[in-house]
């Protein structure tokens, strides 16, 4: 089974400055990857697929890279409501795997 | 417009079978490429994919669950089923089924607002 660890674990910023947040796989996963965003009380919503696509309807400031076993989501300036947590997924190998995530906090 | 619905028991007791249906709209199973997994989150915990089945009929399970569920679809009724044995209080999570086509992205692009389940006795 792939592991994917994100890090870090929080991450305290604020509103208007550049997020990096990681993920890395226990093995290569290619370009299979992407990244989810859940606000509490819903469903995750997919924002990054194959490692840099942006998914239907998500902003620019949204975007991923990577490759192998080591990717990035990065939000060039954070809006208020992008305040959430962040988990990847990888389809890669079965079984699915998702990360453990990270949460992105107002600082 | 593409939806997809939980819906099962809030409460199940300690060794019991938890069954939830997942009734969704907008795609038929039917078709190529189309494939419905289900996933879970304990409250305050990370995602946990569980399994998946494929518009033909190909199904994946979690390997530490698979002795434990079992997921069928009735493609009439545009309804996926998933069946978890021998439930135990760790199993208290929030269980979402989600749409995958094999086509771009390839990822759960569509989600059910979830149902959460409690095993207690």
């Amino acid at each position: 089974e792939i592991v994917l660890t994100q890090s870090p674990a929080t991450l305290s910023l604020s509103p208007g400055e550049r997020a990096t947040l990681s993920c890395r796989a226990s093995q290569s996963v290619s370009s299979y990857l992407a990244w989810y965003q859940q606000k509490p009380g819903q469903a995750p919503r997919l924002l990054i697929y194959d490692t840099s696509n942006r998914a239907t309807g998500i902003p620019a400031r949204f975007s991923g890279s990577g490759s192998g076993t080591d990717f990035t989501l990065t939000i060039s300036s954070l809006e208020p409501e992008d305040f959430a947590v962040y988990y990847c997924h990888q389809r890669s190998n079965w079984p699915l795997t998702f990360g453990q995530g990270t949460r992105l906090e107002i600082k | 417009q593409v939806t997809l619905r939980e819906s099962g028991p809030a409460l199940v007791k300690p060794t019991q079978t938890l069954t939830l249906t997942c009734t969704f709209s907008g795609f038929s199973l039917s078709t190529g490429g189309m494939c419905v997994s289900w996933i879970r989150q304990p409250p305050g915990k990370a995602l946990e994919w569980l399994a998946r089945i494929d518009w033909d009929d190909d199904k994946y399970y979690s390997t530490s669950l698979k002795t434990r569920l079992t997921i069928s679809k009735d493609t009439s009724k545009n309804q996926v089923v998933l069946t978890m044995t021998n439930m135990d209080p760790v199993d208290t999570a929030t269980y979402y089924c989600a749409r995958i086509r094999s086509v771009p992205p390839g990822y759960f692009d569509y989600w059910g607002q979830g149902t959460l389940v409690t095993v207690s006795s």
